[in-house]
């Protein structure tokens, strides 16, 4: 079966630029969350998606938003990028319903805003 | 206080030998747990999951949980030079599919 995959791997933008992300998770997989990894900080979760609709949501400004299809593929958005959003971005699948479920990890996106 | 607390290490263990790492969590309503493995400039991988109290074995793994003492615990038994990683704990309550990490341990296996 194949894993989560994330396009694109690796992104540089400009301060104030908008970028989308995407994530396709494991097929049959119908949850979807996206995670934060920066050196000071650590792995922070930004949101969570479960038959299109958000479930959870972390501690993150509104130019943080995201959406998921029909078919499970997520996506995210940042709007107006800041230095600070500089990141590795990663997404995880998940079979659960409700409660928490094994979550697997796709390969990321790295993202520098210069 | 952090929510998910580990030793930053790192923790340095010679070849074959028992390493232990050690997660505490501040959130009693905590009902799942994880440990991700993380190699340098890899995304995380998942390792072990422990629901209920007690031991859970896995290959040479064990996941050893107490929610009276909010506590979760890695061993890692013959431990391998391919060992070397990062060791992240992972905590989720019981809404959704929301993962709380500590800040990892750094463990070095020496041949």
């Amino acid at each position: 079966k194949a894993g989560v995959t994330q396009t694109p791997r690796y992104l540089i933008k400009t301060r104030g630029q908008q970028v989308t992300l995407s994530c396709s998770p494991i097929s049959g997989h119908r949850s979807v969350s996206w995670y934060q990894q920066t050196p000071g900080q650590g792995l922070q979760f930004l949101f969570e998606y479960f038959s299109e609709t958000q479930r959870n949501k972390g501690n993150f400004p509104g130019r943080f938003s995201g959406r998921q299809f029909s078919n499970s593929r997520s996506e995210m958005n940042v709007s107006t990028l800041e230095l600070g959003d500089s990141a590795l971005y990663l997404c995880a699948s998940s079979l659960a319903g409700q409660g928490a479920g094994e979550q697997y990890f796709g390969p990321g996106t790295r993202l520098t805003v210069t | 206080q952090k929510e998910v607390e580990q030793n930053s290490g790192p923790l340095s263990v010679p070849e074959g030998a028992i390493a232990s790492l050690n997660c505490t969590y501040s959130d009693r309503v905590s009902q799942s747990f994880f440990w991700y493995r993380q190699y340098s400039g890899k995304s995380p991988e998942l390792i072990m999951s422990i629901y209920s109290n007690g031991d859970k074995e896995d290959g040479r793994f064990t996941a050893q949980l107490n929610k009276a003492s909010q506590y979760v615990s890695l061993l890692i038994r013959d431990s391998q030079p391919s060992d070397s990683a990062t060791y992240l704990c992972a905590v989720s309550s019981a809404a959704g599919n929301k993962l709380t990490f500590g800040g990892g341990t750094r463990v070095l296996v020496k041949p």
